[in-house]
């Protein structure tokens, strides 16, 4: 299958600091990346869906402003948490999609707030 | 509101034998039809596609789709420990790629 690599794979960070996580496409160009949260023994929670070059699409519920998706590239998506808390202190993951509709996902963030 | 259902399980089989884990879905325009696999503290990983009614088979796997019941199964057979994992079917309907998860089937194959 397509290889999709995210990084970086843990995270710890300072309550109040901001944390980027990529998420790049290796050998397909990827039509639409998606991002998801999984807390421990919980099902995947999407959070929003990026297009190349338009604005990302997020789910009910997920605050716009403290989660930034940017994708820039049609193998480069980015999630940047702000002012991080430990609340968010979750497992990240970004999965991405080319021509067909198999979604290929990355190797997840584990995300650490102290 | 799209629905993917699947029996949480735990699934319990012993090493050798047949492991049954089956999807149900509400949305009967669905199209595309996915198998992910989850270890504890690791992403999925895709294993089977689907598309067209009927089975499908790779190696020890193989996935069976019934579009007019909207059902979708995986059988592992002569599962081996290595396969114990979270199983989650995914379902696609639309021109976006956005697939919908079900809550996924814990399988524990017993050496």
């Amino acid at each position: 299958g397509a290889v999709v690599s995210q990084h970086p794979s843990r995270v710890i960070c300072k309550s109040g600091t901001s944390v980027k996580i990529e998420c790049r496409s290796l050998d397909f160009q990827a039509t639409t990346m998606f991002w998801y949260r999984q807390f421990p023994k919980k099902s995947l929670m999407l959070m929003a869906t990026s297009n190349e070059g338009s604005k990302a699409t997020y789910e009910q519920g997920v605050e716009k402003d403290k989660f930034l998706i940017n994708h820039a590239s049609l193998t480069l998506s980015t999630l940047t948490v702000t002012s991080a808390h430990p609340e968010d202190s979750s497992f990240y993951i970004c999965s991405a999609s080319g021509r067909e509709a198999e979604a290929f996902f990355g190797q997840g963030t584990r995300l650490t707030v102290v | 509101q799209k629905e993917v259902e699947q029996n949480s399980g735990p699934l319990s089989v012993p090493e050798g034998a047949i492991a049954s884990l089956n999807c149900t879905y509400s949305d009967r325009g669905s199209q595309s039809f996915f198998w992910y696999r989850q270890y504890s503290g690791k992403s999925p990983e895709l294993i089977m596609s689907i598309y067209s009614n009927g089975d499908k088979e790779d190696g020890r796997f193989t996935a069976q789709l019934n579009k007019a019941s909207q059902y979708v199964s995986l059988l592992i057979r002569d599962s081996q420990p290595s396969d114990s994992a979270t199983y989650l079917c995914a379902v696609n309907g639309g021109s976006n790629y956005k697939l919908t998860f079900g809550k996924g089937t814990l399988l524990t194959v017993n050496p």
